[in-house]
């Protein structure tokens, strides 16, 4: 089945800091990989996606490089920011024709000043 | 272009009761896609509408249902409330392709007492 493992937080960085979020995966057949990011109250919004593997998506700073290999999808950002406080969800949706998304258990990101 | 929209933000309710949400997609897109979210089992798949028909459904209960009328508004219906309802239920839009990005809405959040 389809699952995705996601680092617990909640992390807490200084400002400027570097950040690496690690997903990794489980699925059926090659999927199409996510982040996504939640600001208080607010729903969810794209970070950045990979369709394939070896693919980089990239946004607003952040990477993450989709690893078959070793499936998976870490986020990084090389200088984190206060505004990037937020919970970070990776996501995976196969594409046999559901899809669907599967996230995962979310990591909570506070940086501070 | 608007994004997708979603009425009420909140609402509370008590066990035994029913509850509908309401879902407006972005403009052309034909796929809506519902998800709940809670703290403790995270955010997981309801169910997806295309052109007025379930196309895929997650593992809820049949407590849990939903329509999407022609202009591809949706709602999504709960009956016989329980406390574990509680959750804030996310929505997402998309052109109906396959791997195309879903836009979610801010969510509702439903409390259960």
């Amino acid at each position: 089945g389809n699952s995705v493992t996601q680092m617990e937080g909640p992390v807490t960085l200084s400002e400027e800091a570097f950040l690496t979020i690690n997903c990794t995966y489980t699925a059926t057949g090659y999927p199409s990989l996510f982040w996504y990011v939640q600001y208080p109250g607010e729903g969810l919004q794209l970070l950045l996606k990979a369709t394939k593997a070896d693919d980089k998506g990239s946004n607003k700073g952040f990477e993450a490089t989709y690893r078959k290999e070793t499936t998976s999808f870490h986020l990084e950002k090389g200088s984190v920011q206060v505004s990037d406080s937020a919970v970070y969800f990776c996501a995976l949706s196969d594409k046999t024709g559901a899809n669907n998304l599967f996230f995962g258990t979310g990591t909570r990101l506070t940086v501070i000043p | 272009k608007a994004g997708v929209t979603q009425t009420p933000r909140y609402l509370i309710k008590t066990r035994g009761q029913q509850v509908t949400l309401s879902c407006s997609p972005i403009s052309g897109h034909r796929s809506v896609s519902w998800y709940q979210q809670t703290p403790g089992q995270g955010l997981q798949f309801l169910f997806e509408y295309f052109s007025e028909t379930q196309r895929n459904k997650g593992n809820f209960p049949g407590r849990f249902s939903g329509r999407q009328f022609s202009n591809s508004r949706s709602e999504m219906n709960v009956s016989t409330l329980e406390l574990g309802d509680s959750a804030l239920y996310l929505c997402a839009s998309r052109t109906g392709g396959a791997n195309n990005e879903q836009f979610f809405g801010p969510g509702t959040r439903l409390t259960v007492l």
